[in-house]
Order: structure tokens, then sequence, then C-alpha cells
């Protein structure tokens, strides 16, 4: 099971700053199949990014995934108002188990 | 438009069953990947399985092996989850996803099972 760690546990930023959230794989995540989350309080997850840095529909291009092998990187350009949420990274791989990360809490500094 | 619609909030005691229906609508059922994930109160993600709802074929992570039960009615395009001999620690917001092209595209509403004696 490829285990993902994410960092920082907790982002403090202001509006208009630009965010840089890590994901870490235990082992090399097949054909770049990692994901990115934006959930907000009692909401379901949000698809940010797929196959690393490709936008899903209607996200903003503020929103960027890069990196390949074991080290992901979510950058939010400049951040707004409504950026400030929990993000989970997500290896869906070639076959299961799926596995998520623990989570970076992105708050309002 | 895709949307994913789960039953309600469950409250059970600790060794009972619980079963999640998840109707789906505007695609084609068979045509995605339907996962299960779960969240404990204040917690992250936690995947559980997959059923392929076209051959009704299934996938689940081992912690859950043996308690879980992933099944499909296509003629009303519905995925069901269910979970025996449940936990305090079982306590969580189940999700339906709906995988349509690469990562979890679409997801259901959530629903609470809360287990507690």
């Amino acid at each position: 099971e490829i285990v993902l760690t994410q960092s920082p546990a907790t982002l403090s930023l202001s509006p208009g700053e630009r965010a840089t959230l890590s994901c870490g794989a235990s082992q090399s995540v097949s054909s770049s199949y990692l994901a990115w989350y934006q959930q907000k309080p009692g909401l379901a997850p949000r698809l940010l990014i797929y196959d690393a840095s490709s936008r899903a529909t209607g996200i903003p291009d503020r929103f960027s995934g890069s990196g390949s092998g074991t080290d992901f990187t979510l950058t939010i350009s400049r951040l707004e108002p409504e950026d400030f949420a929990v993000y989970y990274c997500q290896q869906y791989g070639s076959s299961p188990p799926i596995t998520f990360g623990q989570g970076t809490r992105l708050e309002i500094k | 438009q895709v949307q994913l619609v789960q039953s309600g909030a469950e409250v059970k005691k600790p060794g009972a069953s619980v079963k999640v229906s998840c109707k789906a609508s505007g695609y084609t059922f068979t045509g995605y990947y339907m996962h299960w994930v779960r969240q404990a109160p204040g917690q992250g993600l936690e995947w559980m399985g997959r059923i392929n709802p076209n051959s009704g074929g299934t996938n689940y992570a081992q912690k859950f092996q043996g308690r879980v039960t992933m099944t499909r009615d296509t003629s009303i395009s519905t995925a069901y989850m269910e979970l025996s001999r449940l936990r305090s620690d079982d306590t969580a917001v189940y999700y339906c996803v709906a995988e349509a092209a690469a990562g979890f595209d679409y997801w259901g509403q959530g629903t609470l099972v809360t287990v507690s004696s």
C-alpha cells in the first residue's frame, strides 16, 4: 500500500498570498495517478487536480499541480477567501488500494 | 447533470449492520466505477472499496475485508454498501463516489452512520 504524507499539517496565509502544499509518497505513483481535493466543513470533497497536473472541470487556473514519482505539489497562485479549506492528495494507481494523505488545513492568517 | 443521492442518517448499536444506498442519475450507471469513502468526525478520508457496476466485481480495502459488501442494482441505478459487526469507531460519514475519468469526480452528499449503545 502506498502511504501519502502531506506537509505542512497546517498552513497559515493571507488572501493574495501564494500557497504551496506538498504530498510525498512511500513509493512511486504509477503514471502520475495523483489527485488533489478541497474540502470545506460539512461538504463532500471536490476534485481539483487529477493525473498530477490536470485541472478538473470548472477549477480556476490559480490552482495548479505538479510532480511525479514520489513528490507532488499543489500550488494556489493567489489565495482567494474561498480557498481556505482542507486539502487532500490521493493516489489511484493502476490497481487498488487507493489511498489518501492525511490532509493540509489552509487557514487564514 | 450527474447526481448521487444517498440514503439518510442511521443510528446503530455495536454489533449490528448498516446498509447505505446511493442512487445515481445523469449518466450511464454501468459506465463508471463506484467507490465508497468514509470520514470519521474530524478525521481524514478513508477508501473502503469499489464496485464495477457493469460486472458487479469488487475490490475492498484490506481493513474492511470480511465486514463490507458492495452491491448494485442496475435496474434502478443504485449502489449499496453494507458494513457488518459495527463498532463505535465505525461512526463516520460514508460517501459514494463515481469515478468518471480520472480521480473521484462525483460525490454523494454523505450519510452519517452513528454507532452507539
